[in-house]
């Protein structure tokens, strides 16, 4: 079966400091990747997403990043971050050929930035 | 403009008794699809049921149902019998595009801002 994990779970970071949030899929391959944030009772946003290796599509401009070096492999990355990056960071994947393209979520990365 | 609209303060509902969530949507295509999902405190976001824009019956999936009105494009959740462990977050979403492959814009699902679910005991 699919799994989808992600790291860490918790982060606390100063302001100004660098990011890495890891996202892995195993159990399938070529699968669409997806990376949202949600800020503090707030809907999901879509910050990144990936149709395949290389390919990364940015929906909100900031100083965050995405990369996917292996097919199953998605990281946010920030050089610097602020503020208004702190909230709870969400990876999911979903199946490029499928009847309904449902996402799958991780269990969430919670930042805080200080 | 919101693509999808999630207007409901804080929604209550005595235990058993069932509840429809509601969700609102904006979109000039023509084929598309729902979802609904359910966050609980740890998190995790759950899928529970998905409607697609030709799909002539209403989606049902055990206790929960999608009330799909195309004209007024809306895509209300019913929760019937409710449980303790029904209280959470409740996300509507929609993907725009044709169902079947995602290599594209239709890959993506844009989520609304959610309503908070408390079951009374």
């Amino acid at each position: 079966s699919q799994t989808i994990h992600q790291w860490p779970a918790t982060l606390v970071q100063p302001v100004g400091s660098p990011l890495s949030l890891e996202c892995t899929v195993e159990g399938t391959s070529n699968p669409n990747l997806y990376w949202y944030r949600q800020a503090a009772g707030r809907g999901l946003q879509l910050l990144f997403y990936s149709v395949g290796i290389g390919q990364i599509s940015s929906e909100v401009p900031q100083n965050l990043s995405a990369s996917r070096p292996q097919d199953r492999q998605f990281i946010l990355s920030s050089k610097k971050l602020l503020l208004s990056d702190s909230g709870f960071y969400l990876c999911a994947w979903s199946v490029r050929t499928a009847n309904t393209g449902e996402l799958f979520f991780g269990e969430g990365s919670r930042l805080t930035v200080l | 403009a919101q693509k999808i609209t999630q207007t409901q303060p804080g929604m209550f509902v005595q235990e058993k008794e069932a509840v429809t969530l509601d969700c609102t949507y904006d979109t000039s295509d023509q084929s598309y699809g729902l979802f609904w999902y359910k966050q609980p405190s740890s998190g995790e976001m759950i899928f529970l049921i998905y409607q697609g824009s030709y799909d002539e019956q209403n989606a049902t999936e055990g206790r929960y149902s999608l009330n799909f009105q195309k004209a007024r494009k809306s895509a209300n959740l019913v929760i019937s019998a409710s449980q303790l462990g029904d209280s959470a977050m409740y996300f509507c979403a929609m993907r725009e595009g044709p169902p079947g492959v995602y290599t594209g814009a239709n890959s993506k699902l844009t989520f609304g801002k959610g309503i908070t679910l408390s079951v009374r005991p």
